[in-house]
């Protein structure tokens, strides 16, 4: 079946600038993971959807990051006033209700000039 | 929290040779996943294997979870395998999301 897709798979912006990053989780997958991955600090955590509960938001590096997930599929992550170490590889995942295993989709790799 | 630590660091092998990547984690563990992210940066899983032995094809992994490490085993190495190897586990506990080592990054030589 069809894995876990991104968009845009590359986005330019300039600093200051909002962007927007979608991700469509493998059907039936009821959780739902931001990650973004990072020259200089790896890949980390950044926010983790499961059904209808509130969010684990305890990864957001800052107030200008949020996300939203809309009728428990499609997610954005949404990055406001853009700086230059914003620059990484945002990297979604999904997986079943109950099970641990997180599959990736390929990443939306932001650059902000 | 938890740490996680992989190593070596860096692999260079020749086409044909086995090697053996290892990955330790400091805590408790309700999951461990093995990822190889190639060189266009999608992360492929390998194993969940958060206890145990499991074998697909040239790859192979072991978790000893009383002990805080899990193994990863390639045999008979080619170089679509050539990328970085990451270990992630889940902590014990009520969360679900993955904590990261650094990655062995693989370089396999025709």
């Amino acid at each position: 079946g069809a894995g876990v897709s991104q968009s845009p798979s590359n986005k330019v912006t300039e600093k200051g600038k909002d962007v927007e990053l979608r991700c469509d989780p493998i059907s039936g997958h009821t959780a739902l993971y931001w990650y973004r991955q990072s020259l200089g600090q790896g890949l980390e955590f950044l926010i983790y959807f499961q059904g209808n509960s509130a969010p684990d938001k305890s990864g957001l590096p800052s107030d200008r990051f949020s996300a939203e997930r809309t009728g428990g599929s499609v997610s954005t992550l949404t990055i406001q006033r853009t700086q230059q170490e914003d620059s990484a590889v945002y990297l979604c995942a999904s997986s079943r209700q109950g099970f641990y295993e997180q599959y990736f989709g390929p990443g939306t790799r932001l650059t902000v000039t | 929290g938890i740490q996680v630590e992989q190593s070596p660091p860096d692999l260079i092998l020749q086409e044909g040779a086995n090697s053996t990547l290892r990955c330790n984690f400091s805590d408790s563990v309700n999951n461990l996943q093995w990822f190889h992210q190639n060189p266009w940066g999608q992360l492929i899983n390998l194993f969940y294997i958060p206890s145990g032995t499991k074998q697909n094809g040239r790859l192979s992994a072991t978790t000893v979870a009383t002990e805080r490490y899990s193994l990863l085993y390639i045999s008979s190495s080619q170089t679509t395998d050539s990328g970085v190897y990451f270990c992630a586990v889940v902590p014990a506990g009520n969360n679900r999301k993955l904590i990261w080592g650094l990655g062995t990054s693989l370089a396999v030589n025709p």
